[in-house]
C-alpha cells in the first residue's frame, strides 16, 4: 500500500522557520517526482514546490520562491520542505504529493496533510 | 502566469442531475489538464487526467472534455457521494489549480 505521511507542522511566529518531512512507503520513491501542495483554511489548492526523482529539477511557486526550499533523500524515501521567513498567509495544510508521469502527468497519491499555523 | 478560472464557484444540484463544471485557461494548454475531487477533511483524489481520461476506479458517470483553453467536467446522474469540491489543474506551464467548484 502506498503511503505518504507528513510531519513537522505546528505553530510558528511570523518570520520564523519550520521544516516539514514526508515519509514515503509502498513504492520505489527514487522513481518519482514529488511535490508539496498547500491549502489555506477554507480555501483552494495551491501548488508550492516540485522536485524531480533525482533532485536535478526543482521548481517553486512565486509566492514561496526564495523562502521555501524542497529537497529529498532517496535512501530514506523522504521528502522535505524547509520554510523560512514565514508569513501569516503561509498558514495552510501542506500535502506531500506523488507525481505520476506515465498514464498522464498527474498527482496520483496524496498524504493526509500537516497543518502549519503562522501567528504571533 | 497561467491562470485557471473555474465556474461556477458553487452549485446546488439534486440526485440524478447532470452537473457541468467549466475550467478556462488564460493561455492554450493543449490537453494538459487534470481534474480532482476533494471531500471535507480529506486530500484530493485524481478523477481525470489529460482532459478526458478517466482514472481507474472512477465511476463512468464522470467525464471530461476540452482542449486548448476551455475544459469541462461532467457528472451524469449526480450521486450523494459526489458532494465535494472539484478542482482543475494545468501542467502546461509549471502547475496551477483552478479556484474550485463546490457541489452541494
Amino acid at each position: 500500500e502506498i503511503q505518504l505521511v507528513e510531519s513537522g507542522g505546528g505553530l510558528v511566529k511570523p518570520g520564523g522557520s519550520l521544516r516539514l518531512s514526508c515519509s514515503a512507503s509502498g513504492f520505489s520513491f527514487s522513481d518519482f517526482g514529488m511535490n508539496w501542495v498547500r491549502q489555506a483554511p477554507g480555501k483552494g489548492l495551491e501548488w508550492v514546490s516540485s522536485i524531480s526523482n533525482n533532485s536535478e529539477y526543482i521548481y517553486s511557486g512565486d509566492s514561496v520562491e526564495g523562502r521555501f526550499s524542497v529537497s529529498r533523500d532517496n535512501a530514506e524515501s523522504s521528502l522535505f520542505l524547509q520554510m523560512n521567513s514565514l508569513r501569516v498567509e503561509d498558514t495552510a495544510v501542506y500535502f506531500c504529493v506523488r507525481l505520476r508521469v506515465s498514464q498522464g502527468y498527474a498527482f496520483d497519491y496524496w498524504g493526509q496533510g500537516v497543518l502549519v499555523t503562522v501567528s504571533s | 502566469d497561467l491562470e485557471m478560472t473555474q465556474s461556477p464557484s458553487s452549485l446546488s444540484a439534486s440526485v440524478g442531475d447532470r452537473v457541468t463544471i467549466t475550467c478556462q485557461a488564460s493561455h492554450g494548454i493543449d490537453d494538459y489538464l487534470n481534474w480532482y475531487q476533494q471531500k471535507p477533511g480529506k486530500p484530493p483524489k485524481l478523477l481525470i487526467h489529460d482532459a478526458s481520461n478517466l482514472e481507474r476506479g472512477v465511476p463512468a458517470r464522470f467525464s471530461g472534455s476540452g482542449s486548448g483553453t476551455h475544459f469541462t467536467l461532467t457528472i451524469n446522474s449526480l450521486q450523494p457521494e459526489d458532494i465535494a469540491t472539484y478542482y482543475c489543474q494545468q501542467y502546461h506551464s509549471l502547475i496551477t489549480f483552478g479556484g474550485g467548484t463546490k457541489v452541494e
